[in-house]
């Protein structure tokens, strides 16, 4: 079966400083995605970072970069320069394509809450 | 815009009662599910489709029925809601190039 484990509920930053929330995983799958989304209090939910396993390079995006330990499962995500619009839910999903099929597997999250 | 959209956005149901949320989305994609958010769980998987025609259940399918007869819909039906089925529902299409597209949602509450 096909797992993520968030296992920090609440974090919180002071504005500017850099906060890296944990996300790990368990597939058994070679070929997968991961994903970090981010669920503001409006509710939409906005891709923030994906990476592909078979890439050893970390991705990044702007302020947002993740740590890939595909040995570990491990799915870090680093905000750098953290801004008060950063306060959201963020969500850890993998994607794994089996049968012919994608299913796309939450954690259950980490609220992120960024202090002036 | 491109995009999918799910109506409505809030509901209110009594327990027993049916209603239909509609998810359409207008990128072609073949794949398209419905997941639930509930408080400290994320969100959890529904039921899903790889194409019209074809549907499948995720996590949770129970008290849930759907249906794809054409690409683009993917209704999502409570045949006698319950107070347990109160959540926010989120449609969601997959596409290669752009990946998974949220719907912004549809907080349902069962009184």
């Amino acid at each position: 079966a096909q797992t993520v484990t968030q296992s920090q509920p609440e974090m919180s930053v002071q504005e500017a400083e850099t906060v890296t929330l944990s996300c790990t995983y368990d597939t058994s799958e070679n070929n997968y995605y991961l994903f970090w989304y981010k669920q503001p209090p409006s509710r939409q939910m906005i891709l923030v970072i994906r990476q592909e396993a078979y890439k050893q390079q970390n991705a990044t995006e702007n302020r947002f970069s993740v740590n890939f330990q595909k040995a570990a499962k491990s799915f870090s995500l680093k905000i750098s320069d953290s801004q008060l619009g950063d306060t959201a839910m963020y969500f850890c999903a993998s994607l794994i394509t089996q049968g012919g099929s994608e299913k796309l597997v939450f954690g259950k999250g980490t609220k992120l809450t960024v202090n002036p | 815009n491109a995009g999918v959209t799910q109506t409505p956005k809030f509901q209110v149901l009594k327990t027993g009662q049916s209603m239909t949320l509609q998810c359409a989305q207008d990128m072609n994609h073949e794949y398209m599910s419905w997941y639930r958010q509930d408080p400290g769980m994320g969100l959890r998987l529904i039921h899903y489709s790889v194409g019209a025609g074809i549907t499948d259940q995720g996590e949770v399918p129970n008290g849930y029925n759907v249906s794809r007869s054409t690409t683009e819909d993917f209704p999502l039906r409570l045949l006698s809601a319950a107070p347990s089925q109160t959540s926010v529902y989120f449609c969601a299409s997959y596409g290669r190039i752009y990946g998974y597209t949220f719907g912004s949602g549809t907080r349902l509450t069962v009184v």
